[in-house]
């Protein structure tokens, strides 16, 4: 079954990186995009952006330039995001959601987000 | 502040038929499908309703989805204890080129 498998849980002082990591099955990973959201503690879900699996190349959404990088290696079917500067606002859980196949209505295409992964808890504190 | 704006809270009792609704302007539900996703305590999201009011296999038809201009709303209906979880409507905003959730319906079954 279709599925996307991240990293556990980390831990991390102010300051320093972490790569989350998200592995896809189930589907070749190469033909739907994937997608970051961060949700943290006690609030909603914020997109952080996508980065096409076809080309690697990424999007990223207003206030996730700069210190958030997302990206692939297709070999093992895998996405990554890397956090560096970690802030303790940086503290939530980050979930991989892949793109839907398109839903063509009246003649456009739409995707949404149809497979989540479980979240990775990224906890920043000194 | 979120672009879709949703109640906070809503509640019934079990057997009820209870609504969600979602509020969003003519760059997002405007012009775009509707997603609903359903996050049950400590778990990820989960999609409950695509392309307005499609349900994925698994779903109980007791989820229904609708849109009406810039507004869409979830209906369920035969409340059950295990409905009780946080509701989040999403789209894609044209002007803003992100996807954008509401702020969440906390659903309680009382």
């Amino acid at each position: 079954q279709v599925q996307l498998v991240q990293s556990g849980s980390e831990l991390k002082k102010p300051g320093a990186s972490v790569k989350i990591s998200c592995k896809a099955s189930g589907y070749t990973f190469t033909v739907y995009g994937l997608n970051w959201v961060r949700q943290a503690p006690g609030q909603g879900l914020e997109w952080m952006g996508w980065i096409s699996t076809s080309t690697g190349i990424p999007t990223y959404a207003q206030g996730f330039t700069g210190r958030f990088v997302f990206s692939l290696d297709t070999s093992v079917s895998t996405a990554y995001l890397q956090i560096s500067g970690l802030k303790p606002e940086d503290t939530a859980i980050y979930y991989c959601a892949r793109d839907s196949p398109g839903v063509v209505v009246t003649g456009k295409t739409f995707y949404y987000m149809d497979v989540w992964g479980k979240g990775t808890t990224v906890t920043v504190s000194s | 502040q979120s672009v879709l704006t949703q109640s906070p809270s809503a509640s019934g009792t079990p057997g009820q038929s209870v609504t969600i609704s979602c509020s969003g302007g003519k760059s997002n539900i405007g012009r775009n499908i509707v997603t609903w996703y359903q996050q049950l305590p400590g778990t990820a999201p989960k999609l409950l309703i695509y392309n307005n009011n499609q349900r994925p296999s698994g779903v109980p038809d007791r989820f229904s989805g609708s849109k009406s201009g810039a507004s869409a709303s979830l209906a369920i209906s035969g409340l059950q204890s295990e409905d009780e979880a946080d509701y989040y409507c999403a789209t894609w905003d044209d002007s803003l080129n992100v996807w954008v959730f509401g702020a969440g319906t906390k659903l309680t079954v009382l």
